[in-house]
């Protein structure tokens, strides 16, 4: 298995600009999380996905941010409009549903808005 | 509510020596704890876990971790650090029931002197 995907790595947009990050989960893994990385805040959890649904989506800073996942192998991050404070490394990871698994992340999206 | 604190934000040593990072966690059930390394420019890869198995756990690269619950705490330590083990380093803690959320702790970066 290729491991979690994301794309792109690397965004760079414009303040008022929607972004979409999307990931690849790895095949068979039922959970899924979207992390926000910054210096001064850490790793953040924003979402939070089993089977598809959202189970806990209380780390979404704002109504500009939305996830999706409309199927097993697919999910995207969406901040609409975009703003210079939301600058940061943006993780997506999956997990099997085995209490004792460990989440398997991405490389990243490296999102500057300027 | 889950959660971990992690006791120094930047911990320096010297090659050679013994790498301590600490490890609080809060849990009201019994936890499952992870220890993640970050790469610069990498995503989080997995050092070790422990799943109540047994609570001296060892990991890839001589880290090993010793979950006590007394002290509620899960220290990871490495006998002689190296040059290579410099990176971030998350504690992350998930709930040992039903919840595959995980909660990782703000980090310490670990840098290894000549």
């Amino acid at each position: 298995d290729a491991g979690v995907i994301q794309s792109p790595r690397h965004e760079v947009t414009e303040m008022g600009q929607e972004v979409t990050l999307r990931c690849k989960p790895i095949s068979g893994h039922n959970s899924l999380f979207w992390y926000r990385q910054t210096m001064m805040r850490g790793l953040e959890l924003l979402i939070y996905f089993n089977n598809n649904v959202p189970i806990d989506d209380s780390g979404m800073p704002e109504d500009r941010f939305s996830a999706k996942m409309p199927n097993a192998s697919f999910s995207t991050l969406k901040i609409q409009p975009s703003e210079p404070r939301d600058s940061a490394v943006y993780f997506c990871a999956s997990s099997s549903d085995r209490l004792n698994t460990e989440a398997f992340f991405g490389q990243g999206t490296r999102l500057t808005v300027v | 509510a889950q959660s971990v604190t992690q006791l120094g934000s930047h911990v320096s040593v010297s090659e050679g020596a013994l790498v301590l990072l600490r490890c609080n966690y809060s849990s009201s059930v019994p936890p499952y704890l992870f220890w993640y390394v970050q790469y610069p420019n990498q995503g989080l890869q997995l050092l070790l876990k422990y799943t109540s198995a047994a609570t001296l756990v060892k990991g890839i690269n001589g880290f090993e971790a010793e979950f006590k619950k007394s002290e509620t705490s899960f220290h990871l330590t490495k006998p002689s650090a190296h040059m290579s083990d410099a990176a971030e380093y998350f504690c992350a803690v998930t709930r040992g029931d039903s919840s595959y959320k995980l909660i990782f702790g703000s980090g310490t970066r670990l840098l290894v002197r000549p």
